[in-house]
């Protein structure tokens, strides 16, 4: 079906160091894969994406990667700082704008 | 520009009661859609919309309706609440097409006793 399992739920880090969360999805059919990140009591943001014709997106800390043939793609944040604890989700959309989200990932980076 | 404006922020109903979210958004976007989010469940599709006067199922309609009489705006209505239905709800927006990213509202704070 539809469904996205992300992993881990939570993840505590060092600051500096890296944080990878993973999801994986079942729809052959998803093309979009989106990521956001959500400060307490505040409204899901999306911090960057990826296209199915697209292996691989770079902004700054932020990467994502995909592997469709495996379907999975990961969240990966370099050199994390407190400014990036917050709850991360994954989600898959494919035709229309419909997206599917994953349970979320609570990141806390100690500084 | 606005973004996507949800009103009320808080709301407290008792079992049995009816109530409207109100989502309005001023961006021109032809899909809108309704999630609510729970502890541990992400965000769950309720109702969408690709256009007005278009409205279909996402997935867990049960318990909500919605309507699409212009471009702007796109209420959520709760026909009876029901404890299960505490919740934070959000109203998202996209230009449409595939593919195209979500603007989420600040939300809507429920609480059903």
């Amino acid at each position: 079906g539809e469904n996205v399992e992300q992993h881990p739920s939570t993840l505590s880090v060092q600051e500096g160091d890296s944080a990878v969360i993973k999801c994986t999805y079942s729809d052959s059919a998803s093309n979009y894969f989106p990521w956001y990140k959500q400060e307490l009591g505040k409204r899901p943001q999306l911090i960057i994406d990826i296209r199915s014709n697209v292996g691989e997106k770079k902004d700054q800390r932020i990467a994502v990667t995909l592997n469709k043939t495996a379907k999975h793609f990961s969240l990966h944040i370099t050199e994390t700082q407190p400014e990036d604890s917050a709850v991360y989700f994954c989600a898959r959309g494919a035709a229309g704008n419909k997206l599917t989200f994953g349970g979320g990932t609570r990141v806390l980076v100690k500084p | 520009n606005a973004g996507v404006t949800q009103t009320p922020k808080f709301q407290v109903l008792k079992t049995g009661q009816s109530m409207t979210l109100q989502c309005a958004q001023d961006m021109n976007h032809e899909y809108m859609s309704w999630y609510r989010q729970d502890p541990g469940m992400g965000l769950r599709l309720i109702h969408y919309s690709v256009g007005a006067g278009i409205t279909d199922q996402g997935e867990v309609p049960n318990g909500y309706n919605v309507s699409r009489s212009t471009t702007e705006d796109f209420p959520l209505r709760l026909l009876s609440a029901a404890p299960s239905q505490t919740s934070v709800y959000f109203c998202a927006s996209s230009y449409g097409g595939t593919n195209s990213p979500l603007h989420f509202g600040n939300g809507t704070r429920l609480t059903v006793t």
